[in-house]
């Protein structure tokens, strides 16, 4: 079990560009989470997937983010025209369903996000 | 929003019990408390949780007053590795579909200090 791991682990772009996280999460869970964390603020929700739907999303989450999850696995979170509000730590995290487990969602390390 | 309020910060003397607050005083009958840490420049990690008991793990103990609406995280012995900002989160119960996010408040920040 190597945890969830996130690539790059920081990223410095200008205004207007447009970027792309990864995330992998634990091979066996089956919910992937993206969250945001601001400084001196706790990570906040952005979207969540179960397998490889994207059942919710926060309104966060403008038109230019866009989230996938193909076949279930690996995620991307692109941020299209960046903007400096978008300077952040972008947060993944995975987790079993809570049924029978408690919601113990584990996280990576994260992707810190410079926008010039 | 946090349905919690902790103190921002807290120092606590290395190897003596760090004591970490949390009220929760909307707290419903079908929500857990739930305890993170996130030491600097790492996500946050899972410590404990709990429903009305007390509970103890290998890295602490969580202790829930009787009416649930406040609760603390010991750290029996704390560490300099133990200096972090400290989450205390509500959470439902698993009743079937839904996300399950944690929504956090800032915490506090425990410093355990030499």
């Amino acid at each position: 079990d190597t945890g969830v791991s996130q690539d790059p682990r920081h990223k410095i772009t200008k205004r207007g560009q447009n970027v792309t996280f990864r995330c992998d999460p634990i091979s066996e869970h089956n919910r992937l989470y993206w969250y945001r964390q601001t400084l001196g603020q706790g990570p906040e929700f952005l979207t969540y997937f179960q397998n490889e739907a994207q059942l919710e999303k926060s309104r966060l989450l403008s038109d230019r983010f866009s989230a996938e999850r193909p076949k279930g696995s690996f995620s991307t979170l692109e941020i299209q025209r960046t903007e400096q509000g978008d300077s952040a730590m972008y947060l993944c995290a995975s987790s079993l369903d809570p049924s029978g487990h408690y919601n113990e969602q584990f996280f990576g390390p994260g992707t810190r996000l410079t926008v010039l | 929003d946090a349905k919690t309020t902790q103190p921002p910060s807290m120092d606590c003397a290395e190897g003596r019990a760090a004591n970490l607050p949390c009220n929760h005083s909307t707290i419903s009958g079908n929500e857990y408390v739930y305890w993170y840490r996130q030491i600097h420049s790492q996500g946050p990690q899972y410590i404990i949780h709990g429903l009305k008991n007390n509970e103890t793990n290998e890295m602490a103990s969580l202790i829930i007053t009787e009416d649930r609406k406040s609760s603390t995280l010991i750290l029996p012995h704390a560490t300099l590795r133990d200096t972090a900002v400290y989450y205390c989160i509500v959470s439902l119960t698993y009743s079937g579909a839904g996300s399950y996010q944690l929504t956090f408040g800032k915490g506090t920040k425990l410093s355990v200090i030499p």
